[in-house]
């Protein structure tokens, strides 16, 4: 079966522009998180939603960075007027329940120029 | 591919020897402990987890051990295989939170 996926897989923006990632996870899956991965460094947590509602959003790092998921499936996550310290990859992970095992889609690579 | 880590720890072993990789925790409330396998240009995949009322969970070829005393967690390889070759992290999470923290992670290099 399908698993988590993500466009674009790269994204090259130049510094003050917008954009927008997308995470299709596993149908069905409750649980969805989103990691910012930069080089050579584990995953840091930014935000988890149980289906539509957002129950944490403690690592979004600055008010530019804002997440929605309003159908409870297709994520998004959106960065307002890019840094270049924004630079990193950005991964997306679905459960099936809370607390359940959690599956990686392969990530964005965003580079702010 | 894309490196997932150009200056992280690194453990060479040689194939068929067992793989010993070693994370320290910071929250003493941590209840719950994956960890992950990330090869390059992928997103991290679940290997073996466990939780905090265990000191030892087994699966297939992996162990994990907790030692909770002193913030310890390991994960053991048995008989490494080229396809082990990949950055491991750790990953912890405590009760009634959402937010899993991962560890920084360590290169494991199965030479032939």
């Amino acid at each position: 079966g399908a698993g988590v996926s993500q466009s674009p897989r790269y994204k090259v923006a130049k510094r003050g522009q917008d954009v927008a990632l997308r995470c299709d996870p596993i149908s069905g899956h409750v649980s969805l998180f989103w990691y910012q991965q930069a080089l050579g460094q584990g995953p840091e947590f930014l935000t988890y939603f149980q289906n539509e509602a957002q129950l944490d959003k403690s690592g979004l790092p600055s008010d530019r960075f804002f997440a929605e998921r309003p159908e409870g499936s297709v994520s998004t996550l959106k960065i307002q007027r890019t840094q270049q310290e924004d630079s990193a990859v950005y991964l997306c992970a679905s459960s099936l329940m809370t607390g359940g095992e959690q599956f990686f889609g392969p990530g964005t690579r965003l580079t702010v120029l | 591919g894309e490196s997932v880590g150009l200056h992280l720890p690194t453990l060479s072993v040689q194939e068929g020897d067992n793989s010993i990789i070693n994370c320290a925790y910071s929250n003493s409330a941590s209840d719950y402990f994956i960890w992950y396998k990330q090869e390059s240009g992928k997103g991290p995949q679940f290997i073996i987890d466990i939780r905090s009322n265990m000191d030892k969970r087994q699966g297939q070829r992996v162990t994990v051990l907790l030692n909770k005393t002193v913030k310890h967690l390991s994960l053991q390889i048995a008989a490494t295989q080229p396809g082990d070759s990949a950055v491991y992290f750790c990953a912890e999470k405590a009760s009634g939170t959402y937010k899993y923290i991962f560890g920084t992670g360590t290169r494991l290099k199965v030479l032939a």
